[in-house]
């Protein structure tokens, strides 16, 4: 069964300064990966998805298969990143399995 | 506002009694999903329903737990004869196939 972890429950980075946000997954196969958000007293909200290779809000993020990891960037943190961040993994509708499986999360909280 | 919504937004119970929940997603969505999130960890998967066909359903979808989608637009989740182990925030999510998953704000369910 697939998994995700993300490493970290919380997180403190100053404002200004680069951020990382971990994620590791465990899947056989060449899996969808997500990076999804969630703004106080907000809805759970898209972020980014690897397929698309965007950049949102100044954040990236590259999938290293190698390392199975989905790690999310930025290289300056603003006061407006500080939100619970999750990373997901969907096998794929391909295979007729479109449930995301979720990580833990990651509290980030910006420093002023 | 035509993101999903969810009714109730918050909901306390007594043990052993019965809740139910509704979501109406976007209209264009044919699929729609139901996770469960409880204190400290990630969305986890309930089951989810392409227009009103229930396509998968977690383990953790104890026979205690129903969800319908009759007509393939809103969806009910109904928990009988709940325990304080059911607390938690019930989310709904609909989009298309291979598309991205999109929240509503969910419904927090406490069991007394």
């Amino acid at each position: 069964a697939q998994r995700v972890t993300q490493p970290e429950k919380l997180l403190s980075v100053f404002k200004g300064a680069p951020v990382e946000l971990k994620c590791n997954y465990s899947y056989s196969g060449s899996p969808e990966l997500f990076w999804y958000v969630q703004y106080s007293r907000q809805r759970l909200q898209l972020l980014l998805r690897h397929i698309s290779r965007e950049s949102i809000k100044g954040f990236t993020a590259d999938l290293n298969k190698g390392e199975t990891s989905f790690h999310l960037k930025k290289p300056f943190a603003q006061e407006e990143d500080s939100a619970m961040y999750y990373c997901a993994l969907r096998v794929g509708p391909n295979f007729g399995n479109e449930k995301l499986t979720f990580g833990t999360g990651t509290r980030l909280t910006i420093i002023p | 506002d035509t993101g999903v919504s969810q009714n109730p937004r918050h909901k306390i119970t007594k043990r052993g009694q019965n809740v139910t929940f509704r979501c109406d997603p976007i209209s264009e969505h044919n699929r729609l999903y139901w996770y469960r999130q409880t204190l400290g960890q990630g969305p986890e998967f309930l089951t989810y329903f392409q227009n009103e066909a229930q396509l998968e359903k977690s383990r953790l979808l104890s026979d205690r737990f129903s969800a319908e989608r009759p007509k393939g637009s809103f969806s009910t989740l109904e928990i009988q004869r709940t325990e304080q182990g059911d607390s938690a925030m019930y989310l709904c999510a609909s989009g298309k196939l291979g598309d991205t998953q999109y929240f509503g704000p969910g419904t927090r369910l406490t069991v007394l």
